[in-house]
């Protein structure tokens, strides 16, 4: 069955520090992946996706992601944090079918 | 109204009560899905309508009851429910199964 990792529930970084949320997916054929994006109370907002295109996928709030076919891993960075970046961020791989994983909370330390 | 829209947004209710709840995508997709979201775990898809027909019914207990009467609307018929089914439910539509699916806000339901 696919599954999706993402490394660490919880990371905190300071604001203007880099971002970066870690995520290996398991797939035998090239995947759909992708990143949402979930702020308090609100439904999940899709970040990006990769579709077998470029490796390197850019996304919403500067927000951008590398397929590693070799490391199995589609991992989220961001140059530089900003408060309002501050969320639960969830990896998910498949089409029809999107299995999530658990999640990562990003907090933002003034 | 954009995008997807669920309705209501919090719900309190009893294990003997029946509710429903009740999303709407306004952007010209043909399929919908609800999601249940609890918390330390992952989200977990319960069902897929595509075309107005059930593809996806992914080991759902049948205390849950969806019902998708065009491509524009989704519920999910409640009754009979247990205090583990409080979650976040969530609904999310795409154009296609294969294709990116937008979610809605989700409706916060919590059984007493």
């Amino acid at each position: 069955a696919q599954s999706v990792t993402q490394l660490g529930s919880h990371v905190s970084v300071s604001e203007g520090a880099l971002v970066l949320l870690r995520c290996n997916y398991s797939s035998s054929v090239p995947p759909y992946l992708f990143w949402y994006v979930q702020y308090p109370n609100q439904g999940l907002q899709l970040l990006l996706k990769y579709t077998s295109a470029a490796t390197l996928v850019k996304g919403i709030n500067g927000f951008e992601a590398e397929f590693k076919k070799s490391e199995t891993s589609f991992h989220l960075t961001k140059p530089s944090a900003h408060m309002r970046d501050a969320a639960e961020y969830f990896c998910a791989q498949g089409a029809q079918k999107l299995v999530f994983g658990q999640g990562t909370r990003l907090t933002i330390n003034p | 109204e954009t995008g997807v829209t669920q309705t209501p947004r919090h719900l309190v209710m009893g294990m003997t009560n029946k509710k429903s709840l009740k999303c709407e995508q306004h952007l010209g997709h043909n399929a919908m899905y609800w999601y249940k979201q609890s918390a330390k775990k992952p989200l977990e898809l319960m069902f897929v309508y595509s075309l107005e027909e059930r593809v996806e019914n992914n080991s759902v207990p049948s205390r849950f009851s969806p019902e998708c009467p065009n491509s524009s609307h989704l519920f999910l018929h409640l009754h009979t429910l247990q205090p583990e089914d409080s979650a976040l439910y969530l609904c999310a539509s795409s154009q296609g199964t294969q294709e990116t699916q937008y979610f809605g806000p989700g409706t916060r339901l919590l059984v007493l």
